[in-house]
């Protein structure tokens, strides 16, 4: 079945280093990506997505790659602040199922003054 | 964007009652919603697909008498934990999509006692 894998957490950044979290897939056919994020007391809001090989989805200075001959979809940031501490899911969806998406366990970011 | 609430934020409960969790959207009609459970640390697994008007989808190890669903208007579905035990405790999230987008809401924490 579609599975999901992200990087375990917590990653802890100072303000303003370079950010990845790792994100690697596997589904049949030819998913649609997503990452979400979840602040604290929030409910999950999509970050980015991208819905094709090689298509490049970004959002507030986030930036994502589909990368089909890797399955993978690593998220990348390249000057993190404190309002990005948060939890983020990688996520697919595989066309045809009714937007069921299936998600990673969450990456827990922490981000230091 | 769109907007999905939940009401209650939290709730506790002591064994053996049951719970209702209300999942409304605020302004768009929802004719599926989704309900997924949140275990700390953990990812979101989808429990059911609530159709409006029908029955719900439930996925596999669900027990669908444990966890009833209602999707009894457009824009409010209801889940309601039946017998609540202390393994029931939980996060449950709902959401809902427009297009190839998820909305989701904030959440609800459910204590068994």
């Amino acid at each position: 079945g579609d599975s999901v894998t992200q990087m375990e957490g917590p990653v802890t950044l100072s303000e303003e280093a370079f950010l990845t979290i790792n994100c690697t897939y596997t589904a049949t056919g030819y998913p649609s990506l997503f990452w979400y994020v979840q602040y604290p007391g929030e409910g999950l809001q999509l970050l980015l997505k991208a819905t094709k090989a090689d298509d490049k989805g970004s959002n507030k200075g986030f930036e994502a790659t589909y990368r089909k001959e890797t399955t993978s979809f690593h998220l990348e940031k390249g000057s993190v602040q404190v309002s990005d501490s948060a939890v983020y899911f990688c996520a697919l969806r595989t066309t045809g199922t009714a937007s069921k998406l299936t998600f990673g366990t969450g990456t827990r970011l922490q981000v230091t003054l | 964007g769109a907007v999905v609430s939940q009401h209650p934020s939290w709730v506790i409960c002591k064994s053996g009652t049951s719970v209702k969790i209300e999942c409304r959207s605020l302004d768009f009609q929802a004719t599926t919603m989704f309900w997924y459970r949140q275990f700390p640390k953990q990812s979101l697994m989808l429990m059911a697909t609530s159709n409006e008007g029908s029955k719900a989808t439930y996925e596999q190890g669900v027990e669908k008498d444990k966890f009833l669903i209602n999707h009894a208007s457009l824009t409010l579905s209801t889940l309601t934990v039946t017998s609540a035990h202390p393994e029931d405790s939980s996060f449950y999230i709902c959401s809902s999509s427009i297009g190839d987008t998820q909305y989701f809401g904030p959440g609800t924490r459910l204590t068994v006692l």
